[in-house]
């Protein structure tokens, strides 16, 4: 299994402000995936950052929203851009590992909104 | 698209029994994976066990296993012998599709 840490753990922000979360794996790894999980609620991925491409987003999550970046196969940053209470969320990073398909997660930036 | 549905938001078990938690779920994928997912309460999420939908064998581990009902688009994840620190969330995942997740609670 993967070790992932994600920087920071927790912040509090102000509306209209942007947030750069990191995330580190301690392997390399081709696909990693970045969700979304509002308070006391599911899952939800925003998006698929491959190595050397474009980061491939889901529906209803647009680059200029959420910026990511995958300069190398152990890390990824995703930005949360012009923040609104909406997008107080705990954000969570994954890698794909083995067996096939399994994820590994990092343990998630809580972020409030004000 | 796929989907994945958890229609029990609580579940609750007395040490040392056994509970099952129902999952179902839709796709077009001829070959695919499933997973149970656990985030216990502030704490990382982690895997619990993974079915290969080829496999007609019901995967186990440990105190976890499945039963797997392809036809029915079934997956469901029965814990015996409950331990207090099985409390925690549990999602069913199709493998970057969510169900909402089932709250566990373990009673002493």
């Amino acid at each position: 299994s993967a070790v992932i840490s994600q920087k920071p753990s927790r912040d509090i922000c102000q509306r209209g402000t942007s947030l750069t979360i990191q995330c580190q794996v301690d392997s390399q790894v081709t696909m990693m995936f970045w969700y979304r999980q509002q308070p006391g609620q599911s899952l939800t991925l925003i998006a698929t950052a491959n190595q050397g491409s474009e980061a491939t987003y889901e529906s209803g999550f647009v680059i200029d929203k959420f910026p990511i970046s995958r300069p190398n196969l152990t890390f990824s940053t995703l930005t949360v851009s012009n923040m609104s209470p909406e997008d107080s969320s705990i954000y969570l990073c994954s890698v794909e590992g083995r067996p096939q398909e399994t994820q590994y997660f990092g343990p998630g930036t809580r972020l409030l909104v004000l | 698209a796929q989907t994945v549905t958890q229609s029990q938001p609580e579940m609750s078990v007395q040490e040392a029994e056994t509970v099952t938690l129902s999952c179902t779920y839709d796709t077009s994928e001829s070959d695919y994976y499933l997973f149970w997912y656990k985030q216990p309460p502030s704490r990382q999420m982690i895997l619990v066990i993974r079915q290969e939908a080829y496999k007609q064998q019901n995967a186990t581990e440990n105190r976890f296993s499945v039963n797997f009902q392809k036809a029915a688009k079934s997956f469901s994840l029965k814990i015996s012998d409950s331990q207090l620190g099985d409390a925690a969330m549990y999602f069913c995942a199709s493998p970057l599709v969510f169900g909402k997740g089932t709250r566990l609670s373990v009673i002493a």
